[in-house]
């Protein structure tokens, strides 16, 4: 299976500041990532994803990185908000017996204050 | 409801009791996985339900956990002789069909999971 892991499990910044967080990832061969953003008590939501043939995607606010030379990937959101708090996770497909099961990295707590 | 529905969304037990956990997709989603989420950690996969074929059962962590999934729709997670070290969030997920990049079968709807607690 993948293996995915993040950098720091805590990201505390001041609300309208930038943020990034960051994730790597072991399988070579994986070649689509997810980002989810957890609020406190429900399940994890899909924020933005990238496939392999891109090096960068943006959505709104938000903007996923990937450099498949040092399987790394980030996410950045711009002018973070207080509603920008949550667990974010980033996720991989691990192929199992043909079948697609994300793994999902540790999370990282991003903590914005007012 | 248009989401992934769980229930209960909190279950307290006693040591050695066993429990039932419902999941309940989003319709038309053939595929459905449960994680478990312990405090301050990822989520852990447990089982996963695609269709008609075979669970991939691949990430129970003993034989007292189980589901089945009746009709391809609802799904139960049953956990036997229930432990301490049991007590986590269960989150249960599903996709549409499909299957590789080109679809969405690896974007997962999650449901806002079942806290259970073992006394």
């Amino acid at each position: 299976g993948e293996s995915v892991g993040l950098h720091l499990p805590t990201l505390s910044v001041q609300e309208g500041d930038n943020s990034i967080i960051n994730c790597a990832y072991s399988n070579s061969a994986s070649d689509y990532f997810i980002w989810y953003k957890q609020e406190s008590g429900k399940g994890p939501q899909f924020i933005i994803d990238i496939r392999s043939n891109m090096d960068k995607r943006q959505g709104q606010r938000v903007t996923v990185l990937l450099n498949k030379t040092v399987k790394h990937l980030s996410l950045q959101i711009a002018a973070t908000q207080p509603g920008d708090s949550a667990v974010y996770f980033c996720a991989a497909p691990g192929a199992s017996g043909g079948s697609y099961i994300p793994t999902f990295g540790r999370g990282t707590s991003l903590i914005v204050h007012p | 409801g248009a989401g992934v529905s769980q229930s209960p969304s909190n279950k307290v037990t006693e040591k050695g009791k066993d429990v039932e956990l419902r999941c309940d997709p989003i319709s038309g989603h053939t595929a459905l996985y449960w994680y478990r989420q312990s405090l301050g950690q990822g989520l852990e996969f447990l089982i996963y339900f695609q269709g008609n074929s075979a669970p991939d059962k691949s990430g129970l962590p003993s034989d007292r956990f189980s589901a089945e999934r009746t009709g391809g729709s609802v799904s139960t997670l049953t956990i036997q002789r229930t432990q301490q070290e049991d007590s986590a969030v269960y989150l249960c997920a599903s996709s549409p069909p499909g299957r590789g990049p080109e679809s969405a079968n690896e974007k997962l709807f999650f449901g806002s999971g079942t806290q259970l607690s073992v006394l």
